[in-house]
């Protein structure tokens, strides 16, 4: 068990709704990515939060947003729910120090979410 | 997305046996990594390689990271049961600056052992 909890494990939304999934981060990590993973695919990055602030994105419209918390904890809102939105999605966190080695990522067990 | 070159897509063999696995891309990584992922879960762990050319192992598992750093490989020697789920490579590019540590994964090859 890699300490990354996500919440809820399970969701079902309608097309249009919004949805926000949440992540609490193993501890002594600072970074946390999110993820997205279709149904026989391999995960795609999404972004990247570091100090409470984007820190990178993948190819994801606008609509896709995040939070990171003083806590490190993180939460991914997503507007305007497509049927395509329905997929595995991942938080994974990790330390990341300036200048130093940083650890690799730990994944939580993800949020399957399913758009109707 | 881009996605890695992951091939096999999928493999069945008999427990005992070695696999063997792969993954390509036409841009260079600096960091290569190994996962496997079980249904329902997140993916886990299992190899990482930071230098061109270097070899590790762990346990049954091999991963070489290649010269070109285009490539990679895993073996997995004497398969077990447990063996059994689906197998992602990732690779990462490091950031001028430091700390971009975005992931791009492959497809995955799904392992099923026969006992």
């Amino acid at each position: 068990e890699t300490g990354v909890t996500q919440s809820p494990t399970h969701l079902i939304k309608t097309r249009g709704q919004q949805v926000t999934l949440r992540c609490s981060s193993q501890s002594g990590h600072n970074t946390v990515s999110w993820y997205q993973q279709a149904l026989g695919q391999g995960p795609q990055f999404i972004f990247q939060y570091y100090r409470e602030e984007e820190n990178g994105r993948g190819n994801f419209p606008p609509r896709f947003s995040g939070l990171q918390f003083p806590n490190y904890s993180s939460e991914l809102n997503v507007n305007a729910l497509e049927l395509d939105d329905s997929a595995l999605y991942l938080c994974a966190s990790s330390l990341d120090l300036v200048g130093q080695k940083n650890t690799e990522a730990f994944f939580g067990q993800g949020t399957r979410l399913t758009v109707v | 997305g881009q996605q890695l070159n992951q091939s096999p897509q999928s493999m069945f063999i008999q427990e005992g046996e070695d696999v063997s696995m792969n993954c390509t891309s036409s841009s260079i990584f600096n960091t290569w990594l190994w996962y496997k992922q079980d249904p329902g879960e997140g993916p886990v762990l299992l190899i990482a390689l930071y230098k061109a050319g270097e070899l590790t192992s762990n346990g049954r598992l091999t991963a070489q990271f290649g010269i070109t750093r285009k490539d990679s490989f895993l073996n997995i020697s004497a398969s077990i049961p447990s063996d059994v789920g689906i197998y992602f490579c990732a690779g990462r590019i490091r950031k001028s600056g430091g700390s971009n540590y975005k992931l791009t994964f492959g497809k995955g090859t799904l392992l099923t052992v026969n006992p």
